[in-house]
């Protein structure tokens, strides 16, 4: 089974860049690279997804090795609400995701 | 908001009662998925319809859990002779069918067993 490894926690000043690393050396041909956040309380929430090229949204980055065994999601400027838990998962033949990254933001 | 609606919010039920949580996806996805999630942890994958057809059971826990989706609109996630260890919030989440599209989670429910 294709899986991630992801830092537990991560710090970061608010507006200043994130980057949140996975590595998926398992990852398959087929596989898609999701990341979603978590809040207290609440469901997860999509972020972004991708395949072979980086991709960007309104909400952040997603640069995707060449071998496509690790990937990063960029916040570009980190705010006080993108504290959070954020899951790196691979959508393919299975769905399984990671304990993910506890991102603190200090003012 | 025509989100993801998830009912109940919290279930607190004695050891050995059955307990069945609706999900009501939204109304465009054909897709509907059902995962556990403990403290610390990261959702766990349990089962997911497309449409009325459950396409992948493998991963429910035990033969406690059964999930139905009868008319491909909402879905019940039921456990029996709950357990313990069945303490945990449960997610559903809806999607697209077409390629990996994003989920779209609801809010869970948390259960609780006395």
């Amino acid at each position: 089974d294709a899986k991630t490894t992801q830092p537990n926690s991560m710090e970061s000043n608010e507006e200043e860049p994130v980057h949140l690393p996975c590595n998926h050396s398992t990852i398959s041909g087929t596989d898609y690279i999701h990341w979603y956040r978590q809040l207290p309380s609440q469901g997860p929430e999509y972020v972004i997804h991708g395949l072979t090229s980086n991709v960007n949204n309104r909400m952040a980055s997603l640069a995707i090795a060449e071998d496509r065994k690790s990937s990063t999601l960029i916040l570009h400027r980190a705010t006080l609400r993108d504290a959070a838990v954020y899951y790196c998962i691979l959508i393919g033949n299975d769905m399984r995701f990671g304990a993910g990254t506890r991102l603190t933001v200090k003012p | 908001d025509t989100g993801v609606s998830q009912n109940p919010r919290h279930k607190i039920t004695k050891r050995g009662q059955n307990v069945t949580f609706r999900c009501d996806p939204i109304s465009e996805h054909n897709r509907l998925y059902w995962y556990r999630q403990t403290l610390g942890q990261g959702p766990e994958f349990l089962t997911y319809f497309q449409n009325e057809a459950q396409l992948e059971k493998s991963r429910l826990l035990s033969d406690r859990f059964s999930a139905e989706r009868p008319k491909g609109s909402f879905s019940t996630l039921e456990i029996q002779r709950t357990e313990q260890g069945d303490s945990a919030m449960y997610l559903c989440a809806s999607s697209l069918a077409d390629g990996p599209m994003p989920q779209h989670f609801g809010d869970g429910t948390r259960l609780s067993i006395l």
